[in-house]
C-alpha cells in the first residue's frame, strides 16, 4: 500500500477483555516495529520483526502482550486481559531491510486503545 | 543504552517568530539522530535526520537542526513559525538492539503551540 495502515483507529474495551491490533506495513518493507505512546510520554519500543521472526521482544511490558507477523506483511499485536494502564496509542512502523542506524521508519496513524 | 532528553513539554511562539526545540542525547558511539513531527490524529512523519554527513541538516517545511557533539545536542529550529507548524515534535536516536538490529529511542516530545 501507499503507507502503513493500522486498524482499528480507535478501540474502547472493558478491563479484562482481549484486544487485537492490526498493522499493514508498506509493501516490500521487511522490518516492522510496534511502539506504545502513553499520554505525556515518548514512544516506548515494544517489539521488532525482521520478516516473520521477532529477534527482539525485550520491550513487551508483560506476558499479556504478544505479537505475530504473517510472512513479510500483516502483523497483529494482542493484549490479553487488558488493564487500564494499557490505555495508549499503539503505533506501528515499517522500514526497508537491511535495517541500519540511519534507515527511515515510516509510521502508521496508530490505534488509540482505551480500557474502561 | 542511549537516551534522548527534550527540554520543555510545551513551547509557545507567535506566528512569524523563531522556533527552537531542544534535544540532548547520550550515546557512547557516534549517534544517528532524527526529528519526527506528529500532527493531531496522525502518525509520525520524518522531518530530518543526522547521519554524520553534515552537522547542519535541512529538513522539510523549512526546519533544520544542528548537531553539536561538544554539547551532545541536536536542537531543531525554524526561522519563522507558521500556524501549520503546530504539532508535537519528537527527537530520536538510533539504537542497536541486542539482536544486532536497530530501532529508535524517542524523547518524550515537545508540543509546539503557534498563536496568531
Amino acid at each position: 500500500g501507499a503507507g502503513v495502515s493500522q486498524s482499528p483507529s480507535n478501540k474502547v474495551t472493558e478491563k479484562g477483555k482481549d484486544v487485537e491490533l492490526r498493522c499493514d506495513p508498506i509493501s516490500g518493507h521487511t522490518a516492522l516495529y510496534w511502539y506504545r505512546q502513553r499520554l505525556g510520554q515518548g514512544l516506548e519500543f515494544l517489539i521488532y520483526f525482521q520478516g516473520n521472526s521477532a529477534p527482539d521482544k525485550s520491550g513487551l511490558p508483560s506476558d499479556r502482550f504478544s505479537a505475530e507477523r504473517t510472512g513479510e506483511s500483516v502483523s497483529t499485536l494482542t493484549i490479553q486481559r487488558t488493564q487500564q494502564e494499557d490505555s495508549a496509542v499503539y503505533l506501528c512502523a515499517s522500514s526497508l531491510a537491511p535495517v541500519t542506524p540511519n534507515t527511515e521508519a515510516f509510521f502508521g496513524q496508530g490505534t488509540r486503545l482505551t480500557v474502561v | 543504552a542511549q537516551s534522548v532528553t527534550q527540554l520543555g513539554s510545551h513551547v509557545s511562539v507567535s506566528e512569524g517568530a523563531l522556533v527552537l526545540l531542544r534535544c540532548n542525547y547520550s550515546s557512547s558511539v557516534p549517534p544517528y539522530l532524527f526529528w519526527y513531527v506528529q500532527y493531531p490524529n496522525q502518525g509520525l512523519q520524518l522531518l530530518l535526520k543526522y547521519t554524520s554527513a553534515a552537522t547542519l541538516v535541512k529538513g522539510i517545511n523549512g526546519f533544520e537542526a544542528e548537531f553539536k557533539k561538544s554539547e551532545t545536542s541536536f536542537h531543531l529550529t525554524k526561522p519563522s513559525a507558521h500556524m501549520s507548524d503546530a504539532a508535537e515534535y519528537f527527537c530520536a536516536v538510533s539504537e542497536n538492539l541486542n539482536s544486532g538490529y536497530s530501532t529508535l529511542t524517542f524523547g518524550k516530545g515537545t508540543m509546539l503551540l503557534v498563536s496568531p
